[in-house]
């Protein structure tokens, strides 16, 4: 098992300009969420989704869009990159019943 | 609704001290309650969690926690510090009841450990 998976490991924008992270599991489960990392606010919660066709709104969506349309995958599109939106993303996914795994993090940067 | 506070942005403690955490919870449910670790420009690892068994949770690397419902705090602690345990540290709710798939983190306590 390849467990999460998160790419890039890194990316540069422009402001203004559009892009998806990908991410996406093996390990068949029904929960996948989306995070991003500042530093010294932990993690917040941008949009989860409890199965395929499923998604919802966490603590800060502004900006960001999603969509499930299989298990594996969850996509994080950003719409119009702003330099705000700078920081670090982690995916993560779990079941019912069991803690989340997190992907290794992809590091955007908004100039 | 629930809410996650760690109570110390830094801790320092010298190798081979004992180690504590502190993190203060709110919740209107019955929590389930995480500790994970964050090893610099890593992704984060699960340590332990309590799910409403044993309030007395142990995990990897000989942390644990002990759920206080009284107090509302998910301590963790270590009976001595390694120099490998620097990192930072995040306590978690799990937001409503169960694990929703949802969790809301903490701000991070960075532990310091001194040779």
């Amino acid at each position: 098992n390849a467990g999460v998976t998160q790419t890039p490991k890194f990316q540069v924008l422009k402001t203004g300009q559009s892009m998806t992270l990908q991410c996406a599991q093996d390990m068949n489960h029904e929960y996948m969420s989306w995070y991003r990392q500042d530093p010294g606010m932990g993690l917040r919660l941008i949009h989860y989704s409890v199965g395929a066709g499923i998604t919802d709104q966490g603590e800060v969506p502004n900006g960001y869009n999603v969509s499930r349309s299989t298990t594996e995958d969850f996509p994080l599109r950003l719409l119009s990159a702003a330099p705000s939106q700078t920081s670090v993303y982690f995916c993560a996914s779990s079941t019912s019943y069991n803690e989340q795994f997190f992907g290794p993090g992809t590091r955007l940067t908004v100039l | 609704a629930q809410s996650v506070t760690q109570l110390d942005s830094h801790v320092s403690v010298s190798e081979g001290t004992p180690v504590l955490l502190r993190c203060n919870y709110s919740s209107s449910y019955s929590p389930s309650l995480f500790w994970y670790v964050q090893h610099p420009n890593k992704g984060l690892q699960l340590l332990l969690k309590y799910t409403s068994a044993a309030t007395l949770v142990k995990g990897i690397n000989g942390f644990e926690a002990e759920f206080k419902k009284s107090e509302t705090s998910f301590h963790l602690t270590k009976p001595s510090a390694h120099m490998s345990d620097a990192a930072e540290y995040f306590c978690v709710v799990s937001h409503g009841s169960g694990n929703t798939g949802k969790l809301i983190f903490g701000q991070g306590t960075t532990l310091q450990v001194k040779p």
